[in-house]
């Protein structure tokens, strides 16, 4: 089973519109992490935000938050007010098992191309 | 703001050679990765450090790949006889530590995009 679900391999979205990036994990822990990165097509890897398992409210920053669905096991990144420069491959990670030494990778999703539109 | 650097950017080579990848990690981050990732697939994990040795690594870091902090600022990644299927961008990355916080971010570098013919 994939540890990291993204079902949207293309999203295309108007400039300043809100958009919702899915994202579903399994995982038996208890404690883990959950992560969105940005890779533009320059191919750099930035990091988003950061979601942990026992966070009680739903990440924030900037324009970007995370929508945390814990019984779901789901981690939705949303974009408010798009911007041509969102246009991006967005990949949602796990750490799982943080407490744990040894326990250090992330798994990544397929990601989701999103293309922002004038 | 700190970042990782990673050169080259771009290394091409033949198969069979061996090659190694450099990064500086930010300062005063005490975790060091390596991750791939083949032309339009998913990041791949390769392998974490720690405190001069290795802390996880994937099925795919085999021996012909092996790790080093030379000194204070560098990790490297060395491939010992590339294979064509070593072809990819290769990130290496860095955290504080690596626990639950938020701090604990793995911070990428801007990859070095191995071709090997």
């Amino acid at each position: 089973a994939q540890k990291i679900t993204q079902t949207q391999p293309g999203m295309f979205v108007q400039e300043k519109e809100a958009v919702t990036l899915d994202c579903t994990y399994d995982t038996s822990d208890q404690s883990y992490g959950l992560f969105w990165y940005k890779q533009p097509s320059s191919g750099e890897m930035i990091f988003l935000i950061y979601q942990g398992s026992y966070d009680e409210q739903n990440a924030t920053e900037g324009r970007y938050s995370l929508n945390f669905q814990k019984a779901r096991k789901s981690a939705n990144l949303v974009i408010s007010a798009s911007q041509l420069g969102d246009s991006a491959m967005y990949f949602c990670a796990m750490r799982e098992g943080f407490l744990d030494f040894g326990n250090e990778k992330l798994t990544f999703g397929t990601g989701t191309r999103l293309t922002i539109i004038p | 703001e700190p970042e990782v650097t990673q050169t080259p950017s771009h290394q091409v080579t033949q198969m069979g050679q061996e090659v190694i990848l450099r990064c500086v990690p930010i300062s005063n981050h005490l975790y060091f990765y390596w991750y791939r990732q083949i032309l339009g697939q998913k990041v791949e994990f390769l392998v974490s450090f720690y405190n001069n040795e290795i802390s996880e690594k994937s099925e795919i870091f085999d021996d012909q790949f092996s790790v080093e902090r030379p000194d204070g600022s560098n990790f490297t990644l060395k491939i010992r006889s590339t294979k064509l299927e070593d072809s990819a961008m290769y990130f290496c990355a860095s955290s504080v530590l690596a626990g639950g916080l938020s701090t604990d971010t793995q911070y990428f570098g801007p990859g070095t995009r191995l071709t090997v013919l």
